[in-house]
């Protein structure tokens, strides 16, 4: 089975600061990874996905996310934040050739102008 | 092109009773999948359908069922509610080639409040 840790339940930063979302996850076999924001009262919507290949990602929006095996780790990442990146961030795997998303349990960024 | 619809949007049920919540899922999407949010955690897997079948299942009673219709659109059926079931449920729609290669997209969910 896997498992997946946000480390941090809040995060407050100033607009226009960097913020750094930690996520770890544990599994037995190869995953792959998922960012997903969810904004107040909206589903989910994909941030960047880690499949294979480059370890560091990114979205349109300007964050990243690096892929880091030895550390099963998947951080999240962005040099500077607005005003409406004020959301809920959650970091999710799935175990290769599965169908079901195991999530952290979420990071609230507030951002503060 | 309408994405992935859910209703209600709120609904209130008292213990014991029976809800059903109904999804339809994006254009071109032919595998459903549903989540159970509760306040302040992250989704987790219910069960997900294709083929009007059910092909995997989360670790939830069997008090949740579900459904697919050939139009792809599923329904989240839920008996002798228990307070521990109010949470945000969501539906996400895929295509069958796996959720991968096909991302997740998410309906706003259903809002269950049991009193």
């Amino acid at each position: 089975a896997q498992s997946v840790t946000q480390l941090d339940s809040q995060v407050p930063v100033f607009e226009e600061a960097p913020v750094e979302l930690r996520c770890n996850y544990s599994s037995s076999v190869s995953v792959y990874l998922f960012w997903y924001v969810q904004y107040p009262n909206q589903g989910l919507q994909l941030l960047l996905k880690y499949l294979s290949g480059s370890t560091l990602v990114e979205s349109i929006n300007g964050f990243e996310a690096e892929f880091n095996k030895s550390q099963t780790s998947f951080h999240l990442r962005k040099p500077s934040v607005h005003i409406s990146d004020t959301a809920e961030y959650f970091c999710a795997v799935i175990k290769a050739a599965g169908n079901k998303l195991t999530f952290g349990g979420g990071t609230r960024v507030l951002v503060k102008p | 092109d309408a994405g992935v619809t859910q209703s209600p949007t709120h609904l209130i049920k008292t213990r014991g009773q029976q809800v059903t919540l109904r999804c339809s899922p994006k254009s071109g999407h032919d595998t459903v999948s549903w989540y159970q949010q509760a306040l302040g955690q992250g989704p987790q897997f219910i069960f997900q359908y294709y083929e009007e079948e059910e092909r995997q299942r989360g670790n939830f009673p069997d008090r949740f069922s579900g459904h697919q219709f050939p139009n792809y659109s599923s329904e989240l059926n839920v008996n002798a509610l228990l307070l521990g079931d109010s949470a945000l449920y969501l539906c996400a729609s895929s295509s069958r080639t796996g959720v991968y290669n096909s991302p997740l997209h998410f309906g706003n969910g259903t809002r269950l409040t049991v009193t």
